[in-house]
């Protein structure tokens, strides 16, 4: 079955810290990945997406397929930062998009 | 101005009851989603369309049911046959194919009392 975990619930860094936010993947074919975010009290909005190979707000994201993981990563996280972060997966053939259960970033000063 | 409208923003119903939520777009975008949001278990996939005229059943659809007649907009049916409906919904459209980005809309609260 088409899956995306998102395995922390919350992760809370201090202003500075490095964070990484987890991804895992389970899904036939090749899947497009995608990062999403939602601050608070602002619709769910793209973060980035592996195809495009950019760096979004200081955020990056690597595609490693041998571990089915496409993980979220920031050197130096800000107090901006905090909001709900989800993993997403696209199939080309179906259309279907599905996302992970999201993983609160808690960003303290 | 540009984006997804859902309404309404807040709906109470009694069991047994079904309810339509709307969604409406003008992104000119072909293909639209509902998710159902619950706290820990993220978003979940109801129904999706790539065009209208067609639609196909995501992970939860049971109790639910949709319609695409028009490309501006894809109504979700919540039935009484759904056992648990009290859920956030959101709406969105997708711009540019599989690799492209999803448009929300603010979402819809549905209560049933």
């Amino acid at each position: 079955a088409q899956r995306v975990t998102q395995p922390e619930k919350l992760l809370s860094v201090f202003k500075g810290a490095p964070v990484e936010l987890k991804c895992n993947y389970s899904y036939s074919g090749s899947p497009e990945l995608f990062w999403y975010v939602q601050y608070s009290r602002q619709r769910l909005q793209l973060l980035l997406r592996h195809i495009s190979r950019e760096s979004i707000k200081g955020f990056t994201a690597d595609l490693n397929k041998g571990e089915t993981s496409f993980h979220l990563k920031k050197p130096f996280a800000q107090e901006e930062d905090s909001a709900m972060y989800y993993c997403a997966a696209s199939s080309s053939n179906t259309g279907k998009l599905i996302f992970g259960q999201g993983t609160t970033l808690q960003v303290k000063p | 101005d540009g984006g997804i409208t859902q309404s309404p923003k807040y709906l109470f119903r009694k069991e047994g009851q079904n309810v339509t939520l709307s969604c409406e777009q003008n992104l000119n975008h072909d293909a639209m989603y509902w998710y159902r949001q619950d706290p820990g278990q993220g978003l979940r996939l109801i129904y999706y369309s790539q065009i209208v005229n067609d639609f196909q059943k995501g992970d939860i659809a049971e109790g639910y049911s949709v319609s695409r007649e028009k490309k501006e907009s894809f109504p979700l049916t919540v039935t009484s046959a759904q056992k648990n409906p009290t859920a956030f919904y959101l709406c969105a459209s997708l711009r540019g194919g599989y690799t492209g980005e999803l448009f929300f809309g603010e979402g819809s609260r549905l209560t049933v009392l």
